[in-house]
């Protein structure tokens, strides 16, 4: 039984399409994380939710739009995809007053083609 | 400017052996580290943590080190085992936020 799951693992889509990826989680957190990693392989923050409500939102392109319509699920919409949106995204989650030990989905390769 | 640093991209250790994974931090304000594990295809997990008032926290196989004049931690695995081969991530909550900044991970490959 998966923790915190997202789908679809695999995402192949053209230059200006519209996209989104889902994430649950069952572990009955309270906050849960987007995170893109790159072609370097950094691992960097772009959105958090606590109890559905915006805590961080990095410098992100507007067409980037996080939703959480409750505290176990945490999609990500992608307007007009770029090449450079190409990457692995991560879902996670964690109890905010343990934040920072956080569990991941296994991720989302996007590739914009 | 990355703030979380981990210079060894890969390293290559045979099993039995102590691997020792190293990390640099810019920010004498962190005071908490976190070594997370990543298989291929999977997400990272969460393997051990210090905070800045110890030195030396140990779990098992797993010790990790720290030392905040140099700014500097490093994670041991003695003995390391094949199961152990992953990427491994140092990270580090931002101060006064809830973010966790990570470094660029380090392959370790454990051969027989």
């Amino acid at each position: 039984d998966t923790a915190v799951s997202q789908t679809p693992k695999y995402l192949v889509t053209q230059m200006g399409n519209d996209k989104s990826i889902k994430c649950e989680q069952n572990l009955g957190h309270d906050t849960m994380y987007w995170y893109k990693q790159d072609s370097k392989k950094f691992l960097k923050i772009m959105f958090s939710y606590n109890n559905k409500e915006l805590i961080i939102n990095e410098t992100v392109p507007n067409r980037f739009s996080p939703k959480s319509p409750d505290k176990a699920h945490l999609n990500l919409h992608i307007n007009s995809l770029e090449l450079g949106d190409s990457a692995v995204y991560f879902c996670a989650s964690s109890f905010r007053t343990s934040g920072n030990i956080q569990y991941f989905g296994a991720g989302t390769r996007l590739s914009v083609l | 400017d990355q703030q979380v640093k981990q210079n060894s991209p890969s390293l290559s250790v045979q099993e039995g052996r102590i691997s020792i994974l190293n990390c640099d931090y810019t920010n004498s304000m962190f005071d908490y580290f976190l070594w997370y594990k990543k298989y291929p295809a999977e997400g990272p997990t969460f393997l051990i943590s210090i905070s800045s008032i110890k030195d030396k926290n140990e779990d098992g196989r797993f010790t990790v080190f720290l030392n905040k004049s140099a700014k500097h931690l490093s994670l041991h695995i003695v003995p390391s085992q094949p199961g152990d081969s992953a990427v491994y991530f140092c990270a580090s909550p931002s101060y006064n936020t809830d973010k966790l900044i990570f470094g660029t991970g380090t392959r370790l490959q454990v051969f027989p």
